[in-house]
């Protein structure tokens, strides 16, 4: 059973490009977290969705960021027009249950590098 | 917003020695995690508390969660090499997590 997969594992971009990580949730999961990590600093929660749906993105800046988990295919977090401060570890988890007893996998991230 | 304090930062301990970090937070958590990164990976979990007072172990690691809700300590026995990595300490609220600082363990052969 495969585990949490995302692409690209490394992403350079410009300032002023856009950013778009994949992320493909465990065989049967449907609940579906983004994390963001600084350099030398814990996850930070982004958002949560499940299957075409949004449950909670507090954690998301309200301008340039966008997260997506259609009906088919991968999770999509966009971060358009990135500027350095955007450089970070993005880390995709999933499970099976919304429920805390429930384990969030974690997959090993997208690491993006803003020039 | 939700912060977990978690110390000690770093540790540099030799071989064989025995570990122990732990977490505060300011608020209440009803489900505490403990994690490890690896270098270039995400985190991994270790250890999974649902119960105030409760005292878990998995192998050579023990952790407990406060009863107050609001705090949670891991040790490790007889550290070994492997062990070297960043330990987070992560609190559940609704579904997202709040994660520490992390502890970055470096030891020496």
């Amino acid at each position: 059973n495969a585990g949490v997969m995302q692409n690209p594992r490394h992403l350079v971009r410009r300032r002023g490009q856009e950013a778009r990580l994949r992320c493909s949730p465990m065989k049967g999961h449907s609940h579906v977290y983004w994390y963001r990590q600084l350099p030398e600093e814990g996850l930070k929660f982004m958002v949560y969705l499940q299957k075409e749906n949004i449950i909670d993105e507090s954690g998301m800046p309200k301008e340039r960021f966008s997260a997506e988990f259609p009906k088919e295919g991968p999770s999509i977090l966009r971060i358009q027009q990135v500027v350095r401060g955007d450089s970070a570890a993005y880390f995709c988890a999933s499970s099976l249950v919304a429920d805390p007893t429930y384990e969030q996998y974690f997959g090993p991230g997208t690491r993006l590098t803003v020039t | 917003g939700q912060q977990l304090n978690q110390s000690p930062q770093s540790m540099f301990i030799q071989e064989g020695e025995d570990v122990s970090m732990n977490c505060t937070s300011s608020s209440i958590f009803n489900t505490w995690l403990w994690y490890k990164q690896d270098p270039g990976e995400g985190p991994v979990l270790l250890i999974a508390l649902y119960k105030a007072g409760e005292l878990t172990s998995n192998g050579r690691l023990t952790a407990q969660f406060g009863i107050t809700r609001k705090d949670s300590f891991l040790n490790i026995s007889a550290s070994i090499p492997s062990d070297v990595g960043i330990y987070f300490c992560a609190g559940q609220g609704a579904q997202k997590l709040v994660f520490g600082q992390g502890t970055r363990l470096t030891i020496n052969p």
